[in-house]
């Protein structure tokens, strides 16, 4: 049964603050992602890697970035928090050739 | 550029009756289109792909590459249907970036 695990359920922090989000997944994917969800916007694209140390800009990058120093651990920085990125984040993960992500339970973060 | 289309947000149907989510896609290529369904409280989860030609849980979806559709449909809703449809598109290359549209939130009335 894949697992895709983030760190955190619900998370409030103070506008300025750096914050860390973590997604482990244990089933050996090269492929990771994370995305944030919005009403009425869906689910954006923040950044994604393919390997170890790789990385890729996605459609809304700006205010992140990530770190993938294993393969099973990707992570998503926020140098600066601000309000306007409080929001539903979610983390995926997939083969390189495989044609299904797994989604971890989300992080509701809050920046106040 | 890959982008995806899902032109409601909201969509209600009667129990029974029949249920069609659009699904509108551009790429400049062969895309793998798929739908992912989140149920309340749920993870998010893959329903279907279109290379699988598959039907899960009564759901179908073709893709039109005249029209660059993937609709989703069902010829009978069934209340435990009530979710967030989201559709969506990986397109070619190493790197294979997956993309969402913004969802549909179906509704199923008993």
């Amino acid at each position: 049964d894949v697992k895709v695990t983030q760190s955190s359920r619900y998370l409030v922090k103070r506008t300025g603050e750096k914050v860390f989000l973590e997604c482990v997944q244990d089933m050996d994917h090269e492929n990771m992602f994370w995305y944030r969800q919005d009403p009425g916007l869906g689910l954006r694209l923040i950044y994604f890697s393919y390997d170890v140390k790789m990385k890729e800009k996605g459609d809304i990058p700006e205010g992140y970035s990530v770190s993938r120093e294993k393969k099973e651990r990707f992570s998503l920085i926020l140098e600066s928090a601000s309000t306007n990125q409080t929001s539903m984040y979610l983390c995926a993960s997939s083969f390189l050739g495989g044609t299904e992500a797994f989604f971890g339970q989300g992080t509701r973060l809050t920046v106040v | 550029a890959q982008r995806v289309t899902q032109p409601e947000k909201l969509l209600s149907v009667f129990k029974g009756a029949p249920v069609e989510l659009k699904c509108n896609y551009s790429y400049s290529g062969s895309p793998e289109l798929f739908w992912y369904v989140q149920y309340s409280r749920q993870r998010l989860q893959l329903l279907l792909r279109h290379i699988s030609r598959e039907s899960i849980k009564g759901f179908t979806a073709d893709l039109n590459k005249g029209e660059t559709s993937f609709h989703l449909k069902k010829p009978f809703a069934q209340e435990e249907d009530s979710a967030m449809y989201y559709c969506a598109l990986r397109g070619i290359g190493s790197a294979r970036q997956l993309t969402f549209g913004s969802g549909t939130q179906l509704t199923v009335l008993p």
